[in-house]
């Protein structure tokens, strides 16, 4: 079946540093893939998608390229900041006849040092 | 796109008693899913719910501790029975818009059974 794998943290970063959090996936067919991001006592966000290969997705700063030869999903951003501080989940989902279900790695939790 | 209205938004419930959730959207949609996510988790699909038919269940999830509703295409529910404090998470609500490539969450319903 479908499943996500995420880098395992907590991470922590100072502020202004480089940050890629690892996910890969697994699939049949061709699934879309999103990052969620839910910050402390908050929902989930959708942070940013991709829906084919080689699709990047970008927002606030974050991207993520959908490789489809390497099933990769990495989420980086090039400087973050202490408001970055958050859990992030890399997730796809897949049209089928049960709908369009959604499945969750299982987080990885980011803290920024100012 | 669609937005979706959890209520209770958050509850302290007594052991033994039972709790239902409800979730509005703003636009007919096929297909509903609740997800649990339990402290410090990941996001796990309970079920899914079609207007018209009984809920399908998850491995791990059975109708009678988790029984749904879905009179019809803008409205469900879920009720977490006879709880326990295992049960202590937060419930979200999902949604399927034919034709966009993303699921869309309600702000979750965080439960406490003590």
């Amino acid at each position: 079946g479908n499943s996500v794998t995420q880098m395992e943290g907590p991470v922590t970063l100072s502020e202004e540093a480089f940050l890629t959090i690892n996910c890969t996936y697994t699939a049949t067919g061709y699934p879309s893939l999103f990052w969620y991001v839910q910050y402390p006592g908050e929902g989930l966000q959708l942070l940013l998608k991709a829906t084919k290969a080689d699709d990047k997705g970008s927002n606030k700063g974050f991207e993520a390229t959908y490789r489809k030869e390497t099933t990769s999903f990495h989420l980086e951003k090039g400087s973050v900041q202490v408001s970055d501080s958050a859990v992030y989940f890399c997730a796809l989902s897949a049209r089928n006849t049960g709908g369009f279900k959604t499945i969750f790695g299982a987080g990885t939790r980011l803290f920024v040092k100012a | 796109s669609a937005v979706i209205s959890q209520k209770p938004s958050r509850d302290i419930c007594q052991r033994g008693t039972s709790l239902t959730i409800q979730c509005q959207v703003d636009s007919q949609v096929t297909m509903m899913f609740w997800y649990r996510q339990q402290p410090g988790q990941s996001l796990t699909l309970i079920a899914t719910a079609n207007q018209g038919s009984e809920a399908t269940y998850e491995s791990g999830f059975v109708i009678d501790k988790f029984p749904i509703s879905r009179p019809n295409l803008t409205f469900s529910t879920l009720t977490v029975s006879n709880m326990s404090p295992e049960d202590s998470s937060i419930y979200l609500c999902s949604v399927d818009v034919t034709g966009i490539t993303e699921a869309f969450f309600g702000q979750g319903t965080r439960l406490t059974v003590v």
